[in-house]
């Protein structure tokens, strides 16, 4: 099946401080990426959704402005979450579909993030 | 809209014995369902999915799900559990009618395979 990596797979950052996570699909062209988040114990939640080389969409009680995401080319997206607070500490999970494979979606390994 | 429902937090099984995890849906459309595995900080692994075809659907490391349409269900099974099964087991759907890529995702189900 088609590779999907996110780096970091780890970070820690203090409270007020930018923290960007890069999703990658390694052996396909990625039309559209996926941005989920999932707290211990719970189901994914689905942030955003990104089309190459348009703005993303955002699910309802998502700010775009805290959690900035830009899909500038078919194998790369990238979260970046502004100004962190420790609410925002959380496990993102990527995932990127392809015209190829319309019907699947293909996850990365996820990015473990603490805001101190 | 589409939802999913896993009706049960924790399954637990004796290794050897045959597993099933639930999962049913609800779509406008026709479904497209998906089982994913989890471990432990780690993302999604694909299991199986339906999308047309047999109702009985074979996947990855002996895990098979049959769909039934008249229960909207999706039950993920395999004859045999291992230990090395247990993990935090996800079923999705998606309405490809209706709301394109988007997946849904059901709240997960811990399994716990017991040698």
């Amino acid at each position: 099946g088609a590779v999907v990596s996110q780096h970091p797979s780890r970070v820690i950052c203090k409270s007020g401080t930018s923290v960007k996570i890069e999703c990658r699909s390694l052996d396909f062209q990625a039309t559209t990426m996926f941005w989920y988040r999932q707290f211990p114990k719970q189901s994914l939640m689905l942030m955003a959704t990104s089309n190459e080389g348009s703005k993303a969409t955002y699910e309802q009680g998502v700010e775009k402005d805290k959690f900035l995401i830009n899909h500038a080319s078919l194998t790369l997206s990238t979260l970046t979450v502004t100004s962190a607070h420790p609410e925002d500490s959380s496990f993102y999970i990527c995932s990127a579909a392809g015209l190829a494979s319309y019907n699947e979606q293909f996850f990365g390994p996820g990015t473990r993030l603490t805001v101190l | 809209a589409q939802s999913v429902a896993q009706p049960e937090d924790q399954v637990n099984v004796a290794e050897g014995n045959p597993l099933t995890v639930k999962c049913t849906y609800s779509v406008s459309g026709n479904p497209y369902l998906f089982w994913y595995v989890q471990y432990p900080n780690r993302g999604l692994q694909f299991l199986l999915k339906y999308i047309t075809g047999d109702n009985l659907v074979k996947g990855s490391y002996g895990f098979e799900a049959e769909f039934n349409k008249s229960q909207t269900s999706f039950h993920l099974k395999k004859p045999s559990a291992l230990v090395s099964d247990s993990a935090l087991y996800f079923c999705a759907v998606r309405d490809m009618e209706n709301y394109g890529q988007n997946f849904v995702f059901g709240p997960g189900t811990r399994l716990s395979v017991l040698p």
